[in-house]
C-alpha cells in the first residue's frame, strides 16, 4: 500500500508569503504528527492529531503556524508571513494507534521549504 | 544540558566491523527510546525501539539501554556500506510526553 505522501516536495517562498503544506497519511492511521527538521538537526515536534482532533500543538513555534486535519485524514500545515528562520524540511508522520507513541511512526518524504 | 545528546560524527567504521553509536538523555523518568536511520535527503525510518534496561537484538542491530546512567546505544554488527547514514536517537520525555530527537550521528562505513 501507499506510504505517507507530502506535497509539494519543494517550496520556495518569498519572505512574508503564506504557504500550505499537505500531508496524506497512510489510510486508516489514527495519529498524525508534524515535525520541523532544520539542516543538521534532528526533527522537532510541532503538533499531533488523533483523527481530526488536534491534541497537542505545543511545538508550533509561533502563532504564524497553523495545522488542521478536518476530516481525520489529510492534514495541512499552514505558515503565514513566512520568515527566513522557517526554512527547513517539514516532515509528516502517521501511526496506526490512537495512543501516540505506541506504534511505529511512518514518515513522509518531507517538504523542503526555502524562504528567501 | 541538551535533552538528548549525540556525537555528531562523522564516525568512520571499516566494513565488517562493529559500529557503536551512543546517546545520553537528561529526563531521568523517560521510558521509551528509539533509534531512527536517516539517509541523506530522505525521511527517518525506525530501526529499533527499547523500553527496558538491557539489550534488545534484531538482526545485525542491538540496542542497549541503561536507565541508571541515562544512556542508550546502538550496535551494528558486520557493518555494510549501506549502513552509512545519520542515526537519530529519540526519547519520549516523561515530564511532558513529548518526543525529543538528538541531532544524529553520521556514520560512514568504509569499503
Amino acid at each position: 500500500g501507499a506510504g505517507v505522501s507530502q506535497s509539494p516536495r519543494y517550496k520556495v517562498a518569498k519572505r512574508g508569503q503564506d504557504v500550505a503544506l499537505r500531508c496524506d497519511p497512510i489510510s486508516g492511521h489514527v495519529s498524525l504528527f508534524w515535525y520541523q527538521q532544520a539542516l543538521g538537526q534532528g526533527p522537532e515536534f510541532l503538533t499531533y492529531f488523533q483523527n481530526e482532533a488536534q491534541l497537542d500543538k505545543s511545538g508550533l513555534p509561533s502563532d504564524r503556524f497553523f495545522a488542521e486535519r478536518p476530516e481525520g485524514s489529510v492534514s495541512t500545515l499552514k505558515i503565514q508571513r513566512t520568515q527566513q528562520e522557517d526554512s527547513a524540511v517539514y516532515l509528516c508522520a502517521s501511526s496506526l494507534a490512537a495512543s501516540r507513541w505506541v506504534n511505529e511512526q511512518f514518515f513522509g518524504p518531507g517538504t523542503r521549504l526555502t524562504v528567501l | 544540558q541538551k535533552e538528548v545528546e549525540q556525537n555528531s560524527g562523522p564516525l568512520s567504521v571499516p566494513e565488517g566491523a562493529i559500529a557503536s553509536l551512543n546517546c545520553t538523555y537528561s529526563d531521568r523518568g523517560s521510558q521509551s527510546f528509539f533509534w531512527y536511520r536517516q539517509y541523506s535527503g530522505k525521511s527517518p525510518e525506525l530501526i529499533m525501539s527499547i523500553y527496558s534496561n538491557g539489550d534488545k537484538e534484531d538482526g545485525r542491530f542491538t540496542a542497549q539501554l541503561n536507565k541508571a546512567s541515562q544512556y542508550v546505544s546502538l550496535l551494528i554488527r558486520d557493518s555494510q556500506p549501506s549502513d552509512s547514514a545519520t542515526y537519530l536517537c529519540a526519547v519520549i520525555a516523561n515530564r511532558d510526553d513529548k518526543i525529543i530527537f538528538g541531532k544524529g550521528t553520521r556514520l560512514h562505513i568504509l569499503p
